[in-house]
């Protein structure tokens, strides 16, 4: 059981370079999440989404894109990379009729 | 406006003792959740506790225990006999139950060394 894994752990882009970043969970969990942490400003929901082949904004979704194809995936778009992006991204899961959440090891982006 | 608000930058606790973190939250709901994550230098955040705004018990789980008083939307972190290993960052969050969106705001964190 590996919980929530995330892939890559360290990335780094030129500006305007596109990635995605895949996160996998082997819970079953219905609720899945990407936030980014920058210094001094805690964690921010990017993206969310409550089940496969859904996706929803959260509190800083602009320049971010997400998919759920599958319900164990939940993959995070930059389609067109800016330095305000360098970040640590962390995905989360959560179980439906839970609240807390598990979290991904993290990613940490450098867009130079 | 919904906030999370830790006071302690820094904390230095002797191993074994104890030690509390402090977490004030601002809301306006009846209905919400709160939450403690620890996250150790190798950056996973690491769920630890969890307290419903209607639970009438403060939430334990093992050396963990939220000290919840409501009336001062306080939400405390104790950890008791504390251990090397608990030197991280602790974050206290908070969900609104009834939200736009499926919404945790989470505080700028408390980094905790535990000396031996």
């Amino acid at each position: 059981n590996a919980g929530v894994t995330q892939t890559p752990k360290f990335r780094v882009l030129k500006t305007g370079q596109s990635m995605t970043l895949l996160c996998a969970q082997d819970m079953n969990h219905e609720y899945m999440y990407w936030y980014r942490q920058d210094p001094g400003m805690g964690l921010r929901l990017i993206h969310y989404s409550v089940g496969e082949g859904t996706t929803a904004k959260g509190e800083v979704p602009d320049g971010y894109n997400v998919s759920r194809l599958k319900k164990q995936n939940f993959l995070l778009g930059l389609e067109s990379a800016a330095p305000s992006q360098t970040s640590v991204y962390f995905c989360a899961s959560r179980a439906s009729g839970r609240y807390e959440q598990y979290f991904g090891p993290g990613t940490r982006l450098t867009v130079t | 406006a919904q906030k999370i608000t830790q006071t302690q930058p820094g904390m230095f606790v002797q191993e074994k003792e104890a030690v509390t973190l402090d977490c004030t939250y601002d809301t306006s709901d009846q209905s919400y959740g709160l939450f403690w994550y620890k996250q150790p230098s190798s950056g996973e955040m690491i769920f630890l506790i969890y307290q419903g705004s209607y639970d009438e018990q403060n939430a334990t789980e093992g050396r963990y225990s939220l000290n919840f008083q409501k009336a001062r939307k306080s939400a405390n972190l104790v950890i008791s006999a504390s251990q090397l290993g608990d030197s991280a960052m602790y974050f206290c969050a908070m969900r609104p139950m009834k939200t736009s969106y499926d919404k945790v705001i989470f505080g700028p964190g408390t980094s905790l060394s535990v000396i031996p």
